[in-house]
């Protein structure tokens, strides 16, 4: 395991209020990516950090924002939670080297859900 | 982006080989090809990835079409330990991992 701690594990939010989701790993690896997954979607990118403050929009981000202040935390806000982001959601990280290249590992997951 | 196409769902006896194909048929020279799988209620892990060469590791061995449209995931003894999902993934140069839908395996004892 790569140190991945996802938190909160479950979190019941209402419609429009703000969530924060934090992914913490302790290997200092350089690439970190939210993820979704959802009933016949498999996995769907959200946002990806390629460094301290470096960030980028993955296929779904609409309704996401991120951040990542320090190599260990990255961010992952819903500014004004939807019932369609009900959803499983996984951070993954990738060390040195870039991503393609070496294996990526995934913490055990965040389950929200917006009533 | 490339996208991946896996079949829903396989079946296979407990210590036969297992073959999971994938089509990525708009699949770029430079992306490289992953495969993860999922137990229930957990994060995906990796099993393995490589670029044009056929690859084997203690898990498994990833076999690479010549053009690079499709490869194939082979478990040589699949065990119950190995029912899972099994997903196929593209990474591109963007630093970006693109997930297919997935094939859920059942290894029937």
């Amino acid at each position: 395991d790569a140190g991945i701690t996802q938190s909160p594990r479950h979190k019941v939010t209402e419609t429009g209020t703000p969530v924060t989701l934090r992914c913490h790993q302790t290997e200092n690896h350089r690439y970190m990516y939210w993820y979704r997954q959802d009933p016949g979607h498999g996995l769907r990118l959200i946002h990806y950090s390629y460094g301290v403050k470096d960030t980028d929009k993955g296929e779904v981000s609409d309704g996401y924002s991120v951040s990542r202040s320090k190599t260990e935390d990255f961010l992952l806000t819903l500014e004004s939670a939807t019932s369609s982001q009900t959803s499983v959601y996984f951070c993954a990280t990738v060390g040195q080297g870039g991503p393609c290249g070496t294996e990526a590992f995934f913490g055990q997951g965040t389950r929200l859900t917006v009533v | 982006d490339a996208k991946t196409t896996q079949p829903n769902s396989m079946e296979s006896n407990e210590e036969e080989p297992v073959h999971l194909p994938c089509n990525h048929s708009t699949i770029s020279g430079t992306d490289y090809i992953h495969w993860y799988r999922q137990l229930p209620s957990q994060g995906p892990e990796y099993v393995i990835h490589g670029l044009t060469s056929n690859v084997n590791n203690r898990m498994a061995s990833l076999a690479i079409a010549e053009d690079r449209k499709s490869s194939t995931l082979i478990l040589h003894r699949a065990t119950l330990r190995d029912a899972a999902v099994y997903y196929c993934v593209v990474c591109n140069t963007g630093n970006q991992f693109y997930f297919g839908t997935g094939t859920s395996l059942t290894v029937i004892p």
